[in-house]
């Protein structure tokens, strides 16, 4: 157990859709990260939050969007949903400095299915 | 965007076996390497981080090492059990680039 959840862990939602993926992090993570999987595809990098602030932002379409609590914990919001977008979705968290040397711990990800 | 290519996609190895496989990724403005483990139906699990060229880390029988002169990281793997059998995905971050860049990884299978 790497102390990250995610829910929920199996989302189907119809196309058009949209739909909110949640992420706690570690206690005392302040770091938020999040990826796709999709089918043939690496781990594609989303975007980065650190204690509140968006750190960094990678490959998110602009129908996706993200936010981190003064909890910590994450959403990761997917709206007017296609077909493409049905893939696993991680959320993973990293110690206090959200630097690139620092491991990251995984949460069990959120598999979503767009039909 | 960074190229992270890992070889072989897949790999059956008989237990009890060694086995290695390969990242390879552009060596400049290296900032740090990963390795993870992805086993089936759990999520991704921090192995190693390598930030120095030459460095070797090793946990157990699981070991690597990193040239960044060249762009090359090595995930050896000593007598190979079933417990295994995972994805290996290596990572990397660059500075000017410092979000991870995962490869597809290397798909291992444990014959018992």
């Amino acid at each position: 157990d790497s102390g990250v959840t995610q829910t929920p862990k199996h989302l189907i939602t119809a196309t058009g859709q949209r739909v909110t993926l949640r992420c706690s992090p570690r206690s005392g993570d302040l770091s938020v990260y999040w990826y796709q999987q999709s089918l043939d595809q690496g781990l594609q990098f989303l975007i980065q939050y650190y204690n509140g602030e968006e750190r960094a932002k990678g490959n998110i379409l602009e129908r996706f969007s993200a936010q981190q609590f003064p909890d910590l914990h994450s959403e990761l919001n997917l709206s007017s949903l296609e077909l493409g977008d049905s893939a696993l979705y991680f959320c993973a968290s990293s110690a206090q400095g959200g630097r690139p040397n620092e491991k990251l711990f995984f949460g069990s990800g959120t598999q979503l299915s767009v039909l | 965007i960074l190229n992270v290519e890992q070889s072989p996609q897949s790999l059956h190895v008989q237990e009890g076996d060694s086995t290695n496989f390969t990242c390879s990724f552009p060596s400049s403005n290296f900032y740090a390497l990963h390795w993870y483990r992805w086993e089936t139906a759990k999520s991704p699990e921090a192995l190693f981080v390598m930030t120095l060229n030459g460095d070797e880390k090793k946990k157990g029988r699981i070991s690597a090492t990193l040239n960044t002169k060249e762009g090359y990281s090595y995930l050896y793997i000593k007598g190979s059990q079933p417990e295994d059998s995972a994805t290996y995905l290596c990572a990397l971050s660059n500075f000017g680039n410092e979000k991870l860049t995962f490869g597809t990884g290397t798909r291992l299978t444990i014959i018992p």
